[in-house]
């Protein structure tokens, strides 16, 4: 069956602009996670959804990030006046009921370059 | 605080030698998992294993096989007779929290040569 995909795969933006990366889960898993990786660096937790609810935003560096998942399926994690430290691969995952218990399945990124 | 430690940044092998990644983890959390992913130069994380706080036995899955000991916090990752296909960054992880966010430590790049 298809993995998690993520879109776009790379994305170069000019600070100060808005971004928008999607991520399309594994069919059927409820929870999904978003991860920030900076360059050799391991990946960092941002936000948890279970279903259409954001269960855990701790993650979230500031306001100017936000995510959303309307449908319980596909997730947007918009990005607004975008910064230079914000250059990093955006990491989506998605696993089947969430929690700890649970094995999370990763996509393969977003690299996001804000120039 | 919740914390993981991959103490070897990076580690080059030549084909067939034996190579063991270190991990260790620090958590207050008395139920806890543990998890290797590996990250080809492609980028995506490969899930690898997942291994629960009250499960200590070791487990080998062709050659791979990892050794989990509670007593020094460690879930070490050994690859036997390795290949140039193992040439990844892997990276060990610890759940964060009953939501099951994870906490990552900083990988270690394994290089294995011809």
């Amino acid at each position: 069956g298809a993995g998690v995909s993520q879109t776009p795969s790379n994305k170069v933006t000019e600070k100060g602009k808005y971004v928008e990366l999607r991520c399309d889960p594994i069919s059927g898993h409820t929870a999904l996670y978003w991860y920030r990786q900076s360059l050799g660096q391991g990946p960092e937790f941002l936000i948890y959804f279970q279903g259409t609810g954001a269960a855990d935003d701790s993650g979230l560096p500031n306001d100017r990030f936000f995510a959303v998942r309307p449908e319980g399926s596909v997730s947007t994690l918009k990005i607004q006046r975008t910064e230079r430290g914000d250059s990093a691969v955006y990491l989506c995952a998605s696993s089947l009921y969430g929690g700890k218990t649970d094995t999370q399945y990763f996509g393969p990124g977003t690299r996001l370059t804000v120039l | 605080a919740q914390k993981v430690t991959q103490a070897q940044t990076e580690i080059s092998v030549v084909e067939k030698e034996d190579v063991t990644l270190d991990c260790v983890y620090e958590t207050r959390d008395t139920t806890y998992y543990l998890f290797w992913y590996k990250q080809p130069p492609s980028g995506e994380l490969v899930f690898l294993i997942r291994r629960n706080s009250f499960d200590e036995q070791n487990e080998i899955s062709g050659r791979y096989s990892w050794n989990f000991q509670k007593s020094t916090s460690s879930f070490n990752f050994t690859i036997t007779a390795s290949q140039v296909v193992d040439s990844a960054v892997y990276f060990c992880a610890l759940t964060g929290g009953s939501q099951g966010n994870l906490i990552f430590g900083k990988g270690t790049k394994l290089s294995v040569k011809p």
